[in-house]
Protein backbone atom coordinates (compact mmCIF):
# COMPACT_ATOMS: atom_id res chain seq x y z
CA UNK A 1 0.00 0.00 0.00
CA UNK A 2 0.71 3.32 -0.28
CA UNK A 3 3.17 5.18 2.26
CA UNK A 4 4.07 8.03 3.97
CA UNK A 5 7.48 9.26 5.79
CA UNK A 6 7.37 11.74 7.64
CA UNK A 7 10.80 12.86 9.54
CA UNK A 8 11.97 13.39 12.00
CA UNK A 9 9.82 11.38 14.53
CA UNK A 10 10.00 13.70 17.47
CA UNK A 11 12.48 16.62 18.03
CA UNK A 12 13.30 18.65 21.33
CA UNK A 13 14.52 22.04 20.42
CA UNK A 14 15.40 25.55 22.66
CA UNK A 15 12.62 28.57 22.08
CA UNK A 16 13.62 30.72 18.62
CA UNK A 17 14.77 27.60 16.81
CA UNK A 18 13.66 26.99 13.09
CA UNK A 19 12.44 23.14 12.41
CA UNK A 20 11.83 21.79 9.18
CA UNK A 21 9.35 18.83 9.08
CA UNK A 22 9.73 16.55 5.70
CA UNK A 23 6.67 14.43 4.53
CA UNK A 24 7.51 12.28 1.80
CA UNK A 25 4.99 9.51 -0.16
CA UNK A 26 7.80 6.41 -1.01
CA UNK A 27 5.91 4.83 -3.26
CA UNK A 28 3.23 7.74 -4.96
CA UNK A 29 3.44 10.49 -6.64
CA UNK A 30 1.21 13.50 -4.10
CA UNK A 31 0.70 16.86 -6.13
CA UNK A 32 -1.55 17.67 -3.43
CA UNK A 33 -0.23 17.18 0.33
CA UNK A 34 -2.25 18.48 3.46
CA UNK A 35 -0.10 19.55 7.25
CA UNK A 36 -2.28 18.77 9.96
CA UNK A 37 -1.44 20.12 14.20
CA UNK A 38 -2.79 18.07 16.63
CA UNK A 39 -2.68 18.83 20.51
CA UNK A 40 -3.02 16.02 23.08
CA UNK A 41 -6.52 13.82 23.25
CA UNK A 42 -7.98 16.48 20.47
CA UNK A 43 -8.56 15.78 16.55
CA UNK A 44 -6.24 17.09 13.54
CA UNK A 45 -6.52 20.52 12.75
CA UNK A 46 -6.03 21.19 8.49
CA UNK A 47 -3.24 23.75 9.01
CA UNK A 48 -2.53 24.34 4.85
CA UNK A 49 -2.49 22.21 1.81
CA UNK A 50 0.29 21.75 -0.05
CA UNK A 51 0.31 21.89 -3.51
CA UNK A 52 3.68 21.26 -5.93
CA UNK A 53 4.85 23.91 -7.76
CA UNK A 54 2.48 26.36 -6.27
CA UNK A 55 2.43 28.61 -2.99
CA UNK A 56 0.26 26.46 0.15
CA UNK A 57 -3.36 27.15 0.96
CA UNK A 58 -3.13 28.14 4.47
CA UNK A 59 -6.83 27.69 6.57
CA UNK A 60 -7.62 30.98 8.11
CA UNK A 61 -5.35 31.74 11.62
CA UNK A 62 -2.77 30.01 10.42
CA UNK A 63 0.26 32.20 10.05
CA UNK A 64 2.22 31.89 6.48
CA UNK A 65 5.29 33.14 7.96
CA UNK A 66 4.93 31.27 11.18
CA UNK A 67 4.68 27.80 9.73
CA UNK A 68 6.31 27.88 5.71
CA UNK A 69 5.38 25.41 3.62
CA UNK A 70 7.70 24.18 0.39
CA UNK A 71 6.19 21.36 -2.11
CA UNK A 72 8.94 20.99 -4.36
CA UNK A 73 8.49 17.53 -5.98
CA UNK A 74 5.60 15.31 -6.82
CA UNK A 75 6.95 13.24 -3.36
CA UNK A 76 8.35 16.02 -1.25
CA UNK A 77 6.81 18.63 0.98
CA UNK A 78 8.27 20.32 3.82
CA UNK A 79 7.13 22.31 7.14
CA UNK A 80 9.44 24.98 8.96
CA UNK A 81 8.05 26.57 11.96
CA UNK A 82 10.05 29.59 12.26
CA UNK A 83 11.23 30.91 15.70
CA UNK A 84 9.82 28.29 17.30
CA UNK A 85 8.09 29.52 20.76
CA UNK A 86 6.75 26.73 23.59
CA UNK A 87 3.25 27.39 22.09
CA UNK A 88 3.99 25.56 19.01
CA UNK A 89 4.92 22.36 20.53
CA UNK A 90 2.68 19.93 18.92
CA UNK A 91 1.90 16.83 16.97
CA UNK A 92 2.64 17.70 13.28
CA UNK A 93 0.94 14.99 10.62
CA UNK A 94 1.04 15.40 7.00
CA UNK A 95 -0.90 13.20 4.86
CA UNK A 96 -0.59 12.63 1.19
CA UNK A 97 -3.46 11.97 -2.19
CA UNK A 98 -2.02 9.52 -4.68
CA UNK A 99 -2.76 10.63 -8.14
CA UNK A 100 -4.02 7.72 -9.19
CA UNK A 101 -5.98 6.27 -6.68
CA UNK A 102 -7.39 9.60 -5.43
CA UNK A 103 -9.23 9.31 -2.07
CA UNK A 104 -8.14 8.29 0.82
CA UNK A 105 -5.42 10.13 2.22
CA UNK A 106 -2.40 8.55 3.16
CA UNK A 107 -0.78 9.87 6.46
CA UNK A 108 2.61 10.14 7.88
CA UNK A 109 3.37 8.67 11.49
CA UNK A 110 3.98 12.42 12.92
CA UNK A 111 6.48 14.60 14.19
CA UNK A 112 6.08 15.18 17.85
CA UNK A 113 7.66 18.69 18.71
CA UNK A 114 8.24 20.10 21.99
CA UNK A 115 9.81 23.26 21.94
CA UNK A 116 11.89 24.62 25.48
CA UNK B 1 -12.24 24.38 11.22
CA UNK B 2 -13.79 20.98 12.30
CA UNK B 3 -16.69 19.96 10.57
CA UNK B 4 -17.97 16.50 12.28
CA UNK B 5 -18.90 15.79 15.59
CA UNK B 6 -18.81 12.71 17.02
CA UNK B 7 -20.12 11.03 20.30
CA UNK B 8 -19.45 9.39 22.41
CA UNK B 9 -16.32 11.55 22.96
CA UNK B 10 -14.86 8.34 24.79
CA UNK B 11 -16.50 4.64 25.41
CA UNK B 12 -14.90 2.05 27.55
CA UNK B 13 -16.43 -2.12 26.42
CA UNK B 14 -15.06 -5.07 27.43
CA UNK B 15 -13.50 -7.55 24.87
CA UNK B 16 -15.80 -8.90 22.45
CA UNK B 17 -18.54 -6.47 22.87
CA UNK B 18 -19.36 -4.35 19.61
CA UNK B 19 -18.43 -0.80 19.67
CA UNK B 20 -20.47 1.78 17.98
CA UNK B 21 -19.17 5.48 17.44
CA UNK B 22 -21.26 8.15 15.52
CA UNK B 23 -20.55 11.16 13.65
CA UNK B 24 -22.17 14.04 12.33
CA UNK B 25 -21.08 16.79 9.70
CA UNK B 26 -22.43 20.16 8.56
CA UNK B 27 -22.15 20.71 4.88
CA UNK B 28 -22.78 18.57 1.81
CA UNK B 29 -20.08 15.77 1.21
CA UNK B 30 -18.70 13.95 -1.78
CA UNK B 31 -17.75 11.07 1.00
CA UNK B 32 -17.10 10.29 4.71
CA UNK B 33 -14.10 8.07 5.29
CA UNK B 34 -13.17 6.86 9.37
CA UNK B 35 -9.83 6.94 10.40
CA UNK B 36 -7.96 5.03 13.34
CA UNK B 37 -5.11 6.75 15.29
CA UNK B 38 -2.88 4.97 18.20
CA UNK B 39 -1.66 6.93 20.63
CA UNK B 40 0.75 9.03 19.14
CA UNK B 41 0.94 8.02 15.85
CA UNK B 42 -0.38 8.71 12.47
CA UNK B 43 -3.73 7.94 11.23
CA UNK B 44 -5.10 4.67 9.33
CA UNK B 45 -7.55 4.79 7.12
CA UNK B 46 -10.54 2.26 7.84
CA UNK B 47 -13.30 2.87 5.70
CA UNK B 48 -14.50 5.24 2.76
CA UNK B 49 -18.64 5.70 2.06
CA UNK B 50 -19.29 7.78 -0.53
CA UNK B 51 -22.60 10.27 -0.47
CA UNK B 52 -24.43 7.74 -2.84
CA UNK B 53 -23.83 4.59 -0.32
CA UNK B 54 -25.71 3.75 2.95
CA UNK B 55 -23.94 0.93 4.45
CA UNK B 56 -20.02 -0.58 3.99
CA UNK B 57 -18.52 -3.26 5.01
CA UNK B 58 -14.83 -4.37 6.08
CA UNK B 59 -14.32 -7.43 7.97
CA UNK B 60 -15.52 -6.62 11.60
CA UNK B 61 -16.16 -3.04 10.23
CA UNK B 62 -19.38 -1.80 9.30
CA UNK B 63 -20.73 1.68 8.16
CA UNK B 64 -23.28 3.44 7.82
CA UNK B 65 -24.35 6.70 5.90
CA UNK B 66 -27.53 8.65 6.66
CA UNK B 67 -27.10 11.68 4.35
CA UNK B 68 -30.55 13.31 4.93
CA UNK B 69 -29.43 13.55 8.91
CA UNK B 70 -25.83 14.37 7.95
CA UNK B 71 -24.83 11.01 10.12
CA UNK B 72 -22.83 8.24 10.00
CA UNK B 73 -21.92 5.62 12.14
CA UNK B 74 -18.92 2.97 12.86
CA UNK B 75 -19.79 -0.33 14.01
CA UNK B 76 -16.78 -2.67 15.50
CA UNK B 77 -17.98 -6.15 15.91
CA UNK B 78 -16.43 -8.53 18.43
CA UNK B 79 -14.00 -5.91 19.77
CA UNK B 80 -10.43 -6.74 20.61
CA UNK B 81 -7.90 -5.20 22.94
CA UNK B 82 -5.88 -4.36 20.40
CA UNK B 83 -8.88 -2.33 19.18
CA UNK B 84 -7.79 0.40 21.76
CA UNK B 85 -7.51 3.35 19.78
CA UNK B 86 -8.94 7.16 18.90
CA UNK B 87 -11.36 7.19 15.53
CA UNK B 88 -11.89 9.33 13.64
CA UNK B 89 -14.48 10.39 11.16
CA UNK B 90 -13.88 12.74 8.02
CA UNK B 91 -15.23 14.40 5.18
CA UNK B 92 -14.65 15.44 2.19
CA UNK B 93 -16.35 18.46 -0.13
CA UNK B 94 -15.74 19.86 -3.41
CA UNK B 95 -12.96 16.63 -3.68
CA UNK B 96 -10.36 18.63 -1.88
CA UNK B 97 -10.26 18.87 1.35
CA UNK B 98 -10.97 16.48 4.37
CA UNK B 99 -11.69 17.88 7.63
CA UNK B 100 -11.75 15.32 10.94
CA UNK B 101 -14.62 15.38 13.70
CA UNK B 102 -13.50 15.37 17.63
CA UNK B 103 -12.70 11.66 17.70
CA UNK B 104 -13.75 8.96 20.25
CA UNK B 105 -11.71 7.40 21.96
CA UNK B 106 -12.15 3.87 22.25
CA UNK B 107 -11.00 1.43 25.37
CA UNK B 108 -11.48 -2.26 25.09
CA UNK B 109 -10.74 -3.97 28.55
CA UNK B 110 -9.26 -7.96 27.86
Amino acid sequence: GAVVSQHPSWVICKSGTSVKIECRSLDFQATTMFWYRQFPKQSLMLMATSNEGSKATYEQGVEKDKFLINHASLTLSTLTVTSAHPEDSSFYICSARDLGLGEPQHFGDGTRLSIL
Amino acid sequence: SQQGEEDPQALSIQEGENATMNCSYKTSINNLQWYRQNSGRGLVHLILIRSNEREKHSGRLRVTLDTSKKSSSLLITASRAADTASYFCATVSGGFKTIFGAGTRLFVKA
